[in-house]
């Protein structure tokens, strides 16, 4: 059973351009969130998607976007990139079922290197 | 709103004792996670706590008080392979969302021979 997985491991984009992430769920989930790790931080929420809609947004600008597909899988897009943006982009996926509580199944990431 | 604390870095000898401590205020209490995250992977599950007292799962135990305010992550008979990143995470109670977890920094956990 395939855990959660992300596309691509890294990538190197210069400021101004933009960038599609993309990430699978662990087989039997149904959402999935998206989240920022700077280095040496803790991963900050950006976004939750269930049932193809975004159902919550953390405290990031509008440049921020995503979709979710029929098949659950779910893609971030961050355009004008900023020197900022510069970090590791988590994948996390769960049952919605679980609630807020539940384990969350987390992927080892797309590093985004703006330049 | 959510607050989490816990120290930047911890050195550890192998085979010894470390707590890792958090200390949270939150708007309501939803239960407290504890993750392991070793250098460029994911991070993954080690504990919840939504009760106090000590709860121990091998050589890793999780601790908490709610009318403190705080948590520990125990790790025991500690091994090279514990070098990692531990991050303290709450779910937040108001505007919750499924999968969505408020991190502390993470303290970095270097086990020394």
């Amino acid at each position: 059973d395939a855990g959660v997985t992300q596309s691509p491991t890294h990538l190197i984009k210069t400021r101004g351009q933009q960038v599609t992430l993309r990430c699978s769920p662990k087989s039997g989930h149904d959402t999935v969130s998206w989240y920022q790790q700077a280095l040496g931080q803790g991963p900050q929420f950006i976004f939750q998607y269930y049932e193809e809609e975004e159902r919550q947004r953390g405290n990031f600008p509008d440049r921020f976007s995503g979709h979710q597909f029929p098949n659950y899988s779910s893609e971030l897009n961050v355009n004008a990139l900023l020197l900022g943006d510069s970090a590791l982009y988590l994948c996390a996926s769960s049952p919605r079922a679980s609630g807020n509580t539940g384990e969350l199944f987390f992927g080892e990431g797309s590093r985004l290197t703006v330049l | 709103g959510q607050n989490i604390d816990q120290p930047t870095e911890m050195t550890a000898t192998e085979g010894a004792i470390v707590q890792i401590n958090c200390t949270y205020q939150t708007s309501g209490f939803n239960g407290l996670f504890w993750y392991q995250q070793h250098a460029g992977e994911a991070p993954t599950f080690l504990s919840y706590n939504v009760l106090d007292g000590l709860e121990e799962k091998g050589r890793f135990s999780s601790f908490l008080s709610r009318s403190k305010g705080y948590s520990y992550l125990l790790l025991k008979e500690l091994q090279m392979k514990d070098s990692a990143s531990y991050l303290c995470a709450v779910p937040p109670v108001l505007g919750g969302a499924t999968n969505k977890l408020i991190f502390g920094t993470g303290t970095l956990l270097a086990v020394q021979p």
